[in-house]
């Protein structure tokens, strides 16, 4: 069964600052992974996903995320964040050969707080 | 226009009551799941169903029984509520394959 590791729980940044949250998947074949986000008192959006090619990924708002296949990682990264993103950020991985539907296994989830 | 749709947004019983929780999607999505949250924002999927057949059942009490009649609705029943199931319960959809999970905007239960 496939497990994401997601360190950082609690992460406030002031206005502009630059973002990185880290994620970490445990699988040992291949996966899809993604970012969700999950606004104050709203449901989980889609940030950005990784299926293949490119392991630099962009997604919405101008965040993106680079997969690096030899440390099973997906961070996200934003250069400059605003009060706005402050969210709660869910990383999420689904193994590719999961017989055509999607065993998506999240992380415990990353609350960003932005300070104007 | 809403694509992923859930019913009741809030729901407030008592111990040992039945309730159920309506989900709809209107985007010709093949696969519908039940998450439910918790109070850390945990996520854990519970149901799966493809085309109305159940495809992933997690270790989930048998008072908690999903339903679909039709491949575009998912309900959620419970039965004889506990003070644990408080949390917020989730439904999405998605297409077989690689597709992202669209989800709803989340049932929020509270048994006191």
């Amino acid at each position: 069964a496939q497990s994401v590791s997601q360190h950082n729980h609690h992460v406030i940044l002031s206005e502009a600052a630059s973002l990185e949250l880290g994620c970490n998947y445990s699988y040992g074949g291949t996966v899809n992974l993604f970012w969700y986000v999950q606004y104050p008192g709203q449901h989980l959006q889609l940030l950005l996903k990784y299926f293949s090619g490119d392991p630099l990924v962009k997604g919405i708002k101008g965040f993106e995320a680079e997969f690096i296949k030899s440390k099973f990682s997906f961070n996200l990264r934003k250069p400059s964040v605003q009060w706005s993103d402050t969210a709660e950020y869910f990383c999420a991985v689904t193994p590719k050969n999961s017989g055509g539907y999607q065993k998506v296994t999240f992380g415990t989830g990353t609350k960003l707080q932005v300070i104007p | 226009d809403t694509a992923v749709s859930q019913t009741p947004k809030y729901l407030v019983t008592q111990m040992g009551n039945d309730k159920s929780i309506k989900c709809e999607q209107n985007l010709g999505h093949d696969t519908m799941y039940w998450y439910k949250q918790d109070s850390k924002k945990f996520l854990k999927i519970m149901f799966s169903y493809n085309n109305k057949e159940l495809i992933i059942n997690e270790t989930v009490p048998n008072r908690f029984s999903p339903k679909s009649p039709d491949k575009a609705h998912l309900n959620l029943h419970i039965n004889s509520l506990e003070l644990g199931d408080s949390a917020v319960y989730f439904c999405a959809s998605s297409q077989r394959g690689n597709s992202p999970l669209h989800f709803g905007n989340g049932t929020r239960l509270t048994v006191t």
